[in-house]
């Protein structure tokens, strides 16, 4: 069983920055397609970013675009999030996860345990 | 994009009884739809895939079935740790997009 582990996430101010990372272990994460996917408190799930296992293929959602920016390490096995021009409604608790599926896109089969982002002065 | 409507936003029922919950796209999606669990400050599990396909380790109890843009999760006979909110989510269009869930709470 594959583990994502996060880290990066805490309490800043509107129009700041922060970057995420997640470790990943146990499994091939260079052959891996990963995404993060966030949840606002108390709300539903919103998918953020998408990137291919060697980074040829990157998407985001409207929300987040020209903000947030993702990558990836293969060689530290690691995914990251910057997340620039932070607003309020950005406060959420950011979860990595693997996508697979054949064809389209796909769904997530492993998650991190999530990490928190409060925007806010 | 493609919009996911859950229904019922709370399912109310006993240890015992059969889950039916429902999820509907905007357009078709074909079978690219997937289900998962969440419970309360845990991240979400994978239970279904592509409509019908159970991930590893879910149990049998549970079961997807429908395609286009109309989908069904069942939990046959609900067990105390399934109590807990179901999202459905699709692949079929980017961007990714999950229903708004439907919490199945103990009646």
């Amino acid at each position: 069983q594959g583990q994502l582990v996060e880290s990066g996430g805490g309490l800043v101010k509107p129009g700041g920055s922060l970057r995420l990372s997640c470790a990943a272990s146990r499994f091939t994460f260079s052959g891996s397609y990963m995404s993060w996917i966030r949840q606002a408190p108390g709300k539903g799930l919103e998918w953020l970013s998408y990137i291919s296992d060697s980074a040829d293929t990157i998407l985001y959602t409207d929300s987040v675009k020209g903000r947030f920016t993702i990558s990836r390490d293969n060689g530290m096995n690691s995914l990251y999030l910057q997340m620039n021009s932070l607003r309020a409604e950005d406060t959420a608790v950011y979860y990595c996860a693997r996508v697979v599926g054949r064809g389209n896109y796909g769904h997530a089969d492993y998650w991190g345990q999530g990490t928190l982002v409060t925007v806010s002065s | 994009e493609i919009v996911l409507t859950q229904s019922p936003a709370t399912l109310s029922l006993s240890p015992g009884e059969r889950a039916t919950l429902s999820c509907r796209a905007s357009q078709s999606v074909s079978s690219y739809l997937a289900w998962y669990q969440q419970k309360p400050g845990r991240a979400p599990r994978l239970l279904i895939y592509d409509a019908s396909n159970r991930a590893t380790g879910i149990p049998a109890r549970f079961s997807g079935s429908g395609s286009g843009a109309d989908f069904t999760l069942t939990i046959s006979s609900l067990e105390p740790e399934d109590f807990a909110v179901y999202y459905c989510q699709q692949r079929s269009n980017w961007p990714l997009t999950f229903g708004g869930g439907t919490k199945v709470e103990i009646k």
